[in-house]
């Protein structure tokens, strides 16, 4: 069956980054298009971008350019989601979700999720 | 960039039927989906594409759209159907967005 399995919460001092980690099992990891989903607590569902793990080609929602880095590792079926230059509204549930289509068409339809990482930025 | 609209409170009843809605531009080009997700835990897909419910999703759920509008309705709402929902899409640069969600609340 296929898991999305995270890594553990962090705990981060303004202005530090974050990489967050997504281990993917149970089918071909470099088959289908890795989103990253973030939720601020109380808020609602925020996509920040999405990895093709086949290419390493990104895309990036226009709010998170330039401070998110988004990668992965097909030797270990793991995406990596780094965000840097930390802010405390950047404290949320981030998580990893894959894209239901395979990589001749982008769906967005994000069928498998992962469990979710808190990251809490506070000084 | 895209937006999608939701309204952000929903009643019902229960056993009742109850739609709730998405608006966007994106919409008029492609197909949203519906996720489900309750306190403390991941969202769940429960609809995509033109009316497609994931394995494990009962069939009460059921998915539509028309113009730049979608809609997800419930038929016969339970009272574990208590919980938010929320729409996306991707649009034509390939990014997705998310609604802002609805919080349902079954009477």
């Amino acid at each position: 069956q296929v898991q999305l399995v995270q890594s553990g919460a962090e705990v981060k001092k303004p202005g530090a980054s974050v990489k967050v980690s997504c281990k993917a099992s149970g089918y071909t990891f470099t088959g289908y298009y890795m989103h990253w989903v973030r939720q601020a607590p109380g808020q609602g569902l925020e996509w920040m971008g999405w990895i093709n793990p086949n290419s390493g080609g990104t895309n990036y929602a226009q709010k998170f350019q330039g401070r998110v880095t988004m990668t992965r590792d097909t030797s270990i079926s793991t995406a990596y989601m780094e965000l840097s230059r930390l802010r405390s509204d950047d404290t949320a549930v981030y998580y990893c979700a894959r894209d239901r289509g395979g990589l001749r068409e982008l769906l967005g339809f994000l069928v498998y999720w992962g469990q979710g990482t808190l990251v809490t930025v506070s000084s | 960039s895209s937006e999608l609209t939701q309204d952000p409170a929903v009643s019902v009843a229960l056993g009742q039927t109850v739609r709730i809605t998405c608006q966007g531009d994106s919409l008029r080009s492609y197909y949203a989906s519906w996720y489900q997700q309750k306190p403390g835990q991941a969202p769940v897909l429960v609809i995509y594409g033109k009316n497609n419910r994931p394995s494990g999703i009962p069939d009460r759920f059921s998915g539509s759209s028309s113009g730049n509008t979608a809609s997800l309705t419930i038929t016969g709402a339970q009272a574990e159907d208590e919980a938010d929902y929320y729409c996306n899409s991707r649009d034509s640069s390939g990014t997705v967005v998310f609604g802002g969600g609805t919080k349902l609340t079954v009477l």
